[in-house]
């Protein structure tokens, strides 16, 4: 039972690449989200998910896209990479909120120059 | 606009008490968490708090009153290994967590 694996764990990107980050889980979680984590900030939603096939905009969504083709991946995509994009992504995943809480991946440090 | 704040750093010495306090002011409420995160890892989860009162689970408890916005992490018969930041979560009337930026715990012998 691995709970939520994210797919790479670091990357360096240079400005205007693009790049796939892959979250997966295996506890049958309707709901995913993306975090992304800065210093001296909390962490802040880019997007979410309530199920296969649906997405959602969280508070900072600009410059991102996340696609939920299959109930168990949730795939987070940058088309040109910024370097106000270097960060540590979190992926989450959650039954429906209730008092459950979020399981969080290991996380993914990308560094755009 | 929604807010959570807590203390960026604490200090505190191993094997005794500590209370990382936590405020907010966020649209709705649906409950409140904290989260324990070591370095270069993921935050994991140690309480959540809907009703007002005390949530104990061990050495660590959790506070929350709804009418003062407030709530706080108590941390009892400190270790070295509770060395890490805390984060304060709350779930607002659109059911997503809020995070406050996280309180870091430094644990001295």
């Amino acid at each position: 039972n691995a709970g939520v694996t994210q797919t790479p764990k670091f990357r360096v990107l240079k400005t205007g690449q693009s790049m796939t980050l892959l979250c997966a889980q295996d506890m049958n979680h309707e709901y995913m989200y993306w975090y992304r984590q800065d210093p001296g900030m909390g962490l802040r939603l880019i997007h979410y998910s309530v199920g296969e096939g649906t997405t959602a905009k969280g508070e900072v969504p600009d410059g991102y896209n996340v696609s939920r083709l299959k109930k168990q991946n949730f795939l987070l995509g940058l088309e040109s990479a910024a370097p106000s994009q270097t960060s540590v992504y979190f992926c989450a995943s959650s039954p429906p909120p209730g008092g459950e809480t979020q399981y969080f991946g290991p996380g993914t440090r990308l560094l755009v120059l | 606009g929604q807010n959570i704040d807590q203390p960026t750093e604490m200090t505190a010495t191993e094997g005794a008490i500590v209370q990382i306090n936590c405020t907010y002011q966020t649209s709705g409420f649906n409950g409140l968490f904290w989260y324990q995160q070591h370095a270069g890892e993921a935050p994991t989860f140690l309480s959540y708090n809907v009703l007002d009162g005390l949530e104990e689970k061990g050495r660590f408890s959790s506070f929350l009153s709804r009418s003062k916005g407030y709530s706080y992490l108590l941390l009892k018969e400190l270790q070295m290994k509770d060395s890490a930041s805390y984060l304060c979560a709350v779930r607002d009337s659109n059911y997503q967590l809020i995070w406050g930026a996280g309180t870091k715990l430094i644990i001295k012998p």
